[in-house]
This record gives C-alpha cells, structure tokens and sequence, in this order.
C-alpha cells in the first residue's frame, strides 16, 4: 500500500492557537479522509476529499485537498479544549491511515 | 444494533493460547475492516472483507493471524499462539459501500493483552 506520512506527530497549543496538520504523498492519491480520535475513543470520521484542490470548512475546521491531489491539511482555527485528540488522514484507496498528529490543547 | 458492536472488550491471556474477537457490523454494511492499534500509533490495517469474502488481507502479519465472515456479516479475527507483540486495541470498521473509500464506522475495540 502507499505510505501514508504525517506530520506533526504532536502539538500542543494554548487554547485560541490554531493548529494545522499535514498529510504526504509521494503519489497522487484519489481521495482522502480524516478522523478524530479523542483519548480512549475510538476514530470517527470527518470528512472526505476527493477533487484536486477542494476545501471544505465544518465550523473552525478547513479541510484542503493539494491541487497534484499529493497531500491534504486540516487546520483547526482558534482552537478549544474539546479539539484535544489524534487527527489521522486516511487513503481512500486502501484505507491505510497515517500515524497520526496528537493534539493537546492548554486552558 | 445501532452502531458497530465488538466483544470482548477486554481480554487479557498467556502466551501461546488462541484468542478470537468478534465484531457485528451495521445492519446492511457490506464492507468491514479489521484494524489493530498500538500506544501512540495509528490504525494499522490487517484484512478488509467485501461480504464474505477477503478483498484484501495483506495486512495480516503472519500466518497465525487469520479472520472470517461466513454470512458477510460478523466476523471473527481468530489469533494463534499468541505472543506479547500481539498486544493491541483491535479494532474492527464497517462501511455501507461496496468498495473501499465509504466512510468508516468504528467499533469500541477489543483490548488484547498478552502476558
């Protein structure tokens, strides 16, 4: 399967900082998703991407997709303490996930 | 039932022994994946069903690893001869698509441990 690389593996951030997390493909992907998994949660989906360069928002979360479709980022504005947990993307195509970016959210 | 139901929960057991997990998919969700997750790492892909059968299980490790779904609905990931390294949160995912790239719906897991 392709390799799914993911960075930051972690970031910590006083509440009202963004935060953005990346994912990398060295091949053109056909689609993406991203999931959230909170402390002892299990994951749950997000969103998916599928068209090069598209941008979704839910609420304080913009989702982009590259325009070579190679790499996506999710960025969580102003962030609160309810977005602590591990962001993972996820390749549509075989449904690997990345290793994760751990979010931890100072008060 | 409402949401994607694994058992046991938790299962601790000794080296050597056979271990087998559960997992009831959605009703009507043709597509599952079985998954396990390490402390601090991501979901690491094992086998993906299409009904009853594997469309994909390169992602077992070997060959004491090894998972049905006879009626493509439950399924069992069955492990022999357990070793520590087997230690994990299995986790199993359904999706109503009938290919890959539907959205994911996960169970609570099933935590190994392996003394």
């Amino acid at each position: 399967g392709q390799q799914v690389m993911q960075i930051p593996q972690y970031q910590h951030v006083q509440e009202g900082e963004d935060f953005t997390t990346y994912c990398n493909s060295s091949t053109t992907l056909s689609n993406i998703q991203w999931y959230k998994q909170r402390p002892g949660g299990h994951p749950v989906f997000l969103i998916q991407l599928v068209k090069s360069g598209e941008v979704k928002k839910q609420k304080r979360l913009t989702f982009q997709f590259g325009e070579a479709k190679k790499n996506s980022s999710l960025h969580i504005t102003a962030t609160q303490t309810t977005d602590v947990g591990t962001y993972f993307c996820a390749y549509v195509s075989d449904m690997r996930f990345g290793a994760g970016t751990r979010l931890t959210v100072k008060p | 039932g409402a949401g994607v139901s694994q058992t046991p929960s938790n299962k601790v057991t000794e080296k050597g022994k056979y271990v087998e997990l559960r997992c009831d998919p959605i009703s009507g969700h043709t597509a599952l994946y079985w998954y396990r997750q390490s402390l601090g790492q991501g979901p690491e892909f094992l086998i993906y069903f299409q009904g009853t059968g594997a469309a994909d299980d390169s992602g077992l490790p070997n060959d004491r690893f090894f998972a049905v779904r006879p009626e493509g609905s439950v399924s069992t990931l069955k492990i022999q001869r357990t070793e520590r390294g087997d230690s994990a949160v299995y986790l199993c995912a359904s999706s109503i698509t009938g290919g890959p790239g539907g959205e994911l719906f996960f169970g609570e897991g099933s935590r190994l441990t392996v003394l």
